[in-house]
C-alpha cells in the first residue's frame, strides 16, 4: 500500500508564482526523496532529506520535513512552464535500502 | 551515482504473450528494484531483486506472473507474464548507491 499521501493532486499556476505541494507520510522513515516525471517518463531525483533534517534547499527548490508530524513539503520557487510534471514524493524507511514507497503524487501546470 | 540503462523503452505486445525487460547498471549493487506505474498511477514497488537468492516480492506480485533474474551484480530482467490488458503500464527498475537513487528510463507496455 501507498506510504505517502499528498496534495493537492493537480495545481495550475502563473509562471513566476510559487509551488507548494505537500507529503505525509505513515511510519518512521529513513529519508525522504522528491521526484520530478516528465509525461510520463523516466524519474528525475530532485531532492534528498534526512529524518535528522528540517530543512533543504536546492537551487529554486526548498524541502521541509516534520517528522513529529509525518509531513514533508515542496516548495518551487519562480516557477517556469518547464517545470510543469507529475511531482512525487518517496520515502525510504530503514538504512538506506533503496527500497522506496511513493505517494500519489501531485500534477503541477505552469502557464506561460 | 550510478547509471542504468534499460531495455526496451516501449513495447505493444499481444495479450497471453511475456515480456522481458532488462536494466543494466554501470556499478555493482547489492539490491535491483522493479516498479510498476500503472497509467495515471504512482509508482509500486514490484519486487527486490538479490543476486544470489530469489526475488522478494511485495503484497500483491507473485513470481508466476512476474519473474525476474540476477544472474550478477549489474543486471537483472523483469518478465511480464501472460499478459492482459491490465498489464499496460511503465515498468521501472532502480538501484540505491552509497545514499544515492537512480532510476532507469523505463518501459512502457501496452497489451493489445
Amino acid at each position: 500500500s501507498q506510504q505517502g499521501e499528498e496534495d493537492p493532486q493537480a495545481l495550475s499556476i502563473q509562471e513566476g508564482e510559487n509551488a507548494t505541494m505537500n507529503c505525509s507520510y505513515k511510519t518512521s522513515i529513513n529519508n525522504l526523496q522528491w521526484y520530478r516525471q516528465n509525461s510520463g517518463r523516466g524519474l528525475v531525483h530532485l531532492i534528498l532529506i534526512r529524518s535528522n533534517e528540517r530543512e533543504k534547499h536546492s537551487g529554486r527548490l526548498r524541502v521541509t520535513l516534520d517528522t513529529s508530524k509525518k509531513s514533508s513539503s515542496l516548495l518551487i520557487t519562480a516557477s517556469r512552464a518547464a517545470d510543469t510534471a507529475s511531482y512525487f514524493c518517496a520515502t525510504d524507511l530503514s538504512s538506506n535500502t533503496g527500497k522506496l514507497i511513493f505517494g500519489q503524487g501531485t500534477t503541477l501546470q505552469v502557464k506561460p | 551515482s550510478a547509471v542504468i540503462s534499460q531495455k526496451p523503452s516501449r513495447d505493444i505486445c499481444q495479450r497471453g504473450t511475456s515480456l522481458t525487460i532488462q536494466c543494466q547498471v554501470d556499478s555493482q549493487v547489492t539490491m535491483m528494484f522493479w516498479y510498476r506505474q500503472q497509467p495515471g498511477q504512482s509508482l509500486t514497488l514490484i519486487a527486490t531483486a538479490n543476486q544470489g537468492s530469489e526475488a522478494t516480492y511485495e503484497s500483491g506480485f507473485v513470481i508466476d506472473k512476474f519473474p525476474i533474474s540476477r544472474p550478477n551484480l549489474t543486471f537483472s530482467t523483469l518478465t511480464v507474464s501472460n499478459m492482459s490488458p491490465e498489464d499496460s503500464s511503465i515498468y521501472l527498475c532502480s538501484v540505491a548507491l552509497t545514499g544515492s537513487y537512480t532510476f532507469g528510463s523505463g518501459t512502457r507496455l501496452t497489451v493489445v
